[in-house]
């Protein structure tokens, strides 16, 4: 099945930094959703974007569908070590219902 | 309180057994979906289901089965011709399964061979 671009693989970044990451499709997206996933639990829903432009923040957390419909970034701002885990990017494409996942993006923060 | 419980957290096989990993959610969600997550890798969709006695294969449906008897139930079953069945799997839930619904995850189970 098709996966997400999902980049960068990893990030070490002091604490009080701003963070970025995005994902990017070959295919044109419906959706875009962030997940954050602590070790051993499930992914948990940060931020869902429904339409193409779209700008939503969620606390330190900001994250925009691409005007393209083929990518999406997250930002952090002014990271903390609780800010510690794995985020993935995720999306419906027009083809089907099943959520498409990116491989994920490990971020370590160091106080 | 609402969400999604899965059991047991972790469980244990032994060669050529079947086991049977529990996903129940109090949601009213009509689509559930079971995922297949290895290190470092994304999640794989194994099974879906949009409504109660209906489910489609996934990604990587072989050596795994499932069952919708209930709508607040989708077990997910890994039998013996599961070769590599390592992993930690997450059971997801959906209003709907339309491709705008936004999808929440349960705990997970980790399953380890013997």
């Amino acid at each position: 099945g098709q996966q997400l671009n999902q980049s960068p693989q990893s990030m070490f970044i002091q604490e009080g930094e701003d963070v970025s990451m995005n994902c990017t499709s070959s295919s044109i997206f419906n959706t875009w959703l962030w997940y954050k996933q602590d070790p051993g639990e499930g992914p948990v829903l940060l931020i869902a974007l429904y339409k193409a432009g779209e700008l939503t923040s969620n606390g330190r957390l900001t994250a925009q569908f691409g005007i393209t419909r083929k990518d999406s970034f997250l930002n952090i701002s002014a990271s903390i070590p609780s800010d510690v885990g794995i985020y993935f990017c995720a999306g419906h494409n027009q083809a089907g219902t099943a959520l498409i996942f990116g491989k994920g993006t490990t971020l370590s923060v160091s106080s | 309180d609402g969400g999604i419980t899965q059991s047991p957290k972790y469980l244990f096989r032994k060669e050529g057994q079947n086991v049977t990993l529990s996903c129940e959610q109090n949601l009213n969600h009509d689509a559930m979906y079971w995922y297949r997550q290895d290190p470092g890798q994304g999640l794989r969709l194994i099974y879906y289901s949009q409504i109660v006695n209906d489910f489609q294969k996934g990604d990587i449906a072989e050596g795994y089965s499932v069952s919708r008897e209930k709508k607040e139930s989708f077990p997910l079953t890994v039998t013996s011709a599961q070769k590599n069945p390592t992993a930690f799997y997450l059971c997801a839930s959906s209003i709907g399964a339309k491709s705008v619904e936004t999808q929440y995850f349960g705990p997970g189970t980790r399953l380890l061979v013997l």
